[in-house]
C-alpha cells in the first residue's frame, strides 16, 4: 500500500477566491489521479496528473478551472480557481501502484465548503 | 454511456442480520469490477477486484460474487463496525501502467445497529 496524504483537510473558502489542495505520497507512482465527490453524489474523475507535461482532464473538465501540477512522481496539486458555492465538494486524490495494477489507493480528500 | 447503479441507497441491519448490496452494470467489455468502502471523512478503501461472472472473493463478513449484468456483496452477520458506504466501480478507459480510469456508483450506506 501506500501513504498518500492530503493538504488541507478541509478549507471554508469565500466566493472568487482559489485554493490549492496538496497531495504527497511516500512512494514513487506513475498514476495519480483528481477526483471529486459531491454530496449524494459517485465519485467523478477529474482528471489524470501527468509527471512533467499537462494533466489530461475528463468530459465536463477544463484546465482554466481546476489546474494540475505534477512535478515529480510523489506530489501533485490540484487547485480550485474562482471558486463558486457549486464547487463546494470533497476532492480526492488517487493514485496506482505498480505491485497492484488496476486497483486504486485514495487520500483522505480534502473538503471544500464555498460560502 | 456505462453506467453503475447500486442499491439500495442506505441500509439499516441489526447487529447479525445478513443482507447483500447491489451493483449492477452496463458496460461493454468488463474488465474488472472493484468494490471500495468508505468511511465517514475518509478516502475510499480497496476490498475486492473481480474480473469474470461466477468469481467470488471473501473477506472476514464480506463476500463478493460477480454475474455478466452485476455484483452482490454479501454480508454475513454484521456488526458496527461494518458501517460504511460501500462502493462499486468498473474500468471505463485504460489509462496507462495496468490501471484504468473508474466510472463509480453513488454508493449503499450500511448502518448496522447493535
Amino acid at each position: 500500500s501506500a501513504v498518500i496524504s492530503q493538504k488541507p483537510s478541509r478549507d471554508i473558502c469565500q466566493r472568487g477566491t482559489s485554493l490549492t489542495i496538496q497531495c504527497q505520497v511516500d512512494s514513487q507512482v506513475t498514476m495519480m489521479f483528481w477526483y471529486r465527490q459531491q454530496p449524494g453524489q459517485s465519485l467523478t474523475l477529474i482528471a489524470t496528473a501527468n509527471q512533467g507535461s499537462e494533466a489530461t482532464y475528463e468530459s465536463g473538465f477544463v484546465i482554466d478551472k481546476f489546474p494540475i501540477s505534477r512535478p515529480n512522481l510523489t506530489f501533485s496539486t490540484l487547485t480550485v480557481s474562482n471558486m463558486s458555492p457549486e464547487d463546494s465538494s470533497i476532492y480526492l486524490c488517487s493514485v496506482v501502484l505498480a505491485a497492484v495494477p488496476g486497483e486504486l489507493f485514495f487520500g483522505e480528500g480534502s473538503r471544500l465548503t464555498v460560502l | 454511456e456505462d453506467q453503475v447503479t447500486q442499491s439500495p441507497e442506505a441500509l439499516r441491519l441489526q447487529e447479525g442480520e445478513s443482507s447483500s448490496l447491489n451493483c449492477s452494470y452496463t458496460v461493454s467489455g468488463l474488465r474488472g469490477l472493484f468494490w471500495y468502502r468508505q468511511d465517514p471523512g475518509k478516502g475510499p478503501e480497496f476490498l475486492f477486484t473481480l474480473y469474470s461472472a461466477g468469481e467470488e472473493k471473501e473477506k472476514e463478513r464480506l463476500k463478493a460474487t460477480l454475474t455478466k449484468k452485476e455484483s452482490f456483496l454479501h454480508i454475513t452477520a454484521p456488526k458496527p463496525e461494518d458501517s460504511a458506504t460501500y462502493l462499486c466501480a468498473v474500468p471505463y478507459q485504460y489509462s496507462g501502467a495496468g490501471s484504468y480510469q473508474l466510472t463509480f456508483g453513488k454508493g449503499t450506506k450500511l448502518s448496522v445497529i447493535p
